[in-house]
């Protein structure tokens, strides 16, 4: 089993400023199967990213992830207000088809 | 566009078995994998398994030999059932629609959702 480890666990940034998460997978991952995904407190996750770096619809272009291999980041550029929230990296392979990161919270300083 | 609905007891005992029902509106449920996914309270997302429209499906080995997921085309729906449940399986179950194509070959991610359904077990 594939497992995915988030940093930091805790960001503390302020608005207007670049986050950069790290998902890193304890074996190689191919990047078509990479996925980012955002929660908000009493939300369903929200997909933000597949195949490592293409957005998903209607996600805003502040949004940016890349990577390769085993070390996988979503950067957004410019925090804005609605971006605090909690991010899961999930990547699909064989067995189990499915694994989340622990996630990482995006936290307003 | 695609909405996913979960139903359900929000309340099962110990030792029972959880259903839960996805139904899906705005779509078909055709030509697609669909997964269920928990959240315990507090804590992370753990996916529990899927199904293709056709009935295939797949499990998270860790919860494989309690769980079954089925699917009802006519009613646009699938299920989830999880048998001898104990208070570890409390949490939000949500469903969703897992764009797996090309017999997995290829992967856009789980781009619909549902809002989720809380499951406490409890005697």
């Amino acid at each position: 089993e594939i497992v995915l480890t988030q940093s930091p666990g805790t960001l503390s940034l302020s608005p207007g400023e670049r986050a950069t998460l790290s998902c890193r997978a304890s074996q190689s991952v191919s990047s078509s199967y990479l996925a980012w995904y955002q929660q908000k407190p009493g939300q369903a996750p929200r997909l933000l990213i597949y195949g490592a770096s293409s957005r998903a619809t209607g996600i805003p272009d502040r949004f940016s992830g890349s990577g390769s291999g085993t070390d996988f980041t979503l950067t957004i550029s410019r925090l804005e207000p609605e971006d605090f929230a909690v991010y899961y990296c999930q990547q699909y392979g064989s067995s189990p088809p499915h694994t989340f990161g622990q996630g990482t919270k995006l936290e307003i300083k | 566009q695609v909405q996913l609905q979960e139903s359900g007891p929000g309340l099962v005992k110990p030792s029972e078995t959880l259903s839960l029902t996805c139904t899906v509106s705005g779509g078909s449920i055709s030509s697609y994998y669909w997964s269920w996914i928990r959240q315990p309270p507090g804590k992370g997302l753990e996916w529990i398994g899927y199904i293709y429209y056709s009935g295939s499906t797949n499990y998270n080995p860790s919860l494989k030999s309690r769980v079954t997921i089925s699917v009802d085309t006519s009613k646009n729906q699938f299920s989830l059932k999880l048998s001898s449940v104990t208070a570890a399986d409390t949490a939000v179950y949500y469903c969703a629609r897992d764009r797996v194509f090309g017999a997995g070959y290829y992967y856009y991610g789980m781009d619909v959702w549902g809002q989720g359904t809380t499951v406490t077990v409890s005697s």
